[in-house]
């Protein structure tokens, strides 16, 4: 059992919509980051967030914006979409800023 | 700002071999983290061994050993004993010591286990 839950796992969105993904940390992981993924890439930071507030931000796009729960839920949304956006999301949560725990990541596909 | 290259794409081993994977980084800090993350068709990250840069003693996981050499900034990882589940993506990946830090991955190697 991973202990992070993404979703929804595969999504297909038009160019120009807005979308969701969620990501469901184990108890006690006061931390979570997001990172996107496009085909044949490492993983690429988006933000990370400690106890409900954001504390780290990759070159990403205002558009890109999320948010964490108390109850270790979070979320990243991303509004007008494009079709770049396209890649693999994936939400790591820690309990301390060390040893992260990967989820397996929503599949977004814009078109 | 700090990078990390991986400059094999792809790489195949027979298995019950030893495989070499390598990874370079660059950095201006004196106190960070290296890690390896292995990443199969599943799409979940996870972890296969982790380096404090302050130690000097390579960190060892079972059948994965690195090979760290500060002094080059090189972290290459060793598998030992190969073995039909280790065939995956492999992402070298560097951490500011700064707990809020985000983590570098490189592009990642495609390793190949041959029957």
């Amino acid at each position: 059992e991973t202990g992070v839950t993404q979703s929804p796992t595969h999504l297909i969105k038009t160019r120009g919509q807005q979308v969701t993904l969620r990501c469901s940390s184990q108890s006690g992981h006061n931390t979570v980051s997001w990172y996107q993924q496009a085909l044949g890439q490492g993983p690429q930071f988006i933000f990370q967030y400690y106890r409900e507030e954001e504390n780290g931000r990759g070159n990403f796009p205002p558009r890109f914006s999320g948010l964490q729960f108390p109850n270790y839920s979070s979320e990243l949304n991303v509004n007008a979409l494009e079709l770049d956006d396209s890649a693999l999301y994936l939400c790591a949560s820690s309990p301390d800023s060390y040893g992260y725990t990967f989820g397996s990541g929503t599949r977004l596909t814009v078109v | 700002a700090q990078t990390v290259t991986q400059s094999q794409p792809e790489m195949s081993v027979q298995e019950a071999e030893t495989v070499t994977l390598s990874c370079t980084y660059d950095t201006s800090e004196s106190d960070y983290y290296l890690f390896w993350y292995k990443q199969p068709p599943s799409r979940q990250m996870i972890l296969v061994i982790r380096q404090e840069a302050y130690k000097q003693q390579n960190a060892t996981e079972n059948r994965f050993s690195v090979n760290f050499q500060k002094a080059a900034k090189s972290f290459s990882l060793k598998i030992s004993d190969s073995q039909l589940g280790d065939a995956a993506m492999y992402f070298c990946a560097y951490r500011s010591w700064n707990r809020d830090d985000k983590i570098i991955f490189g592009k990642g190697t495609r390793l190949h286990i041959l029957p």
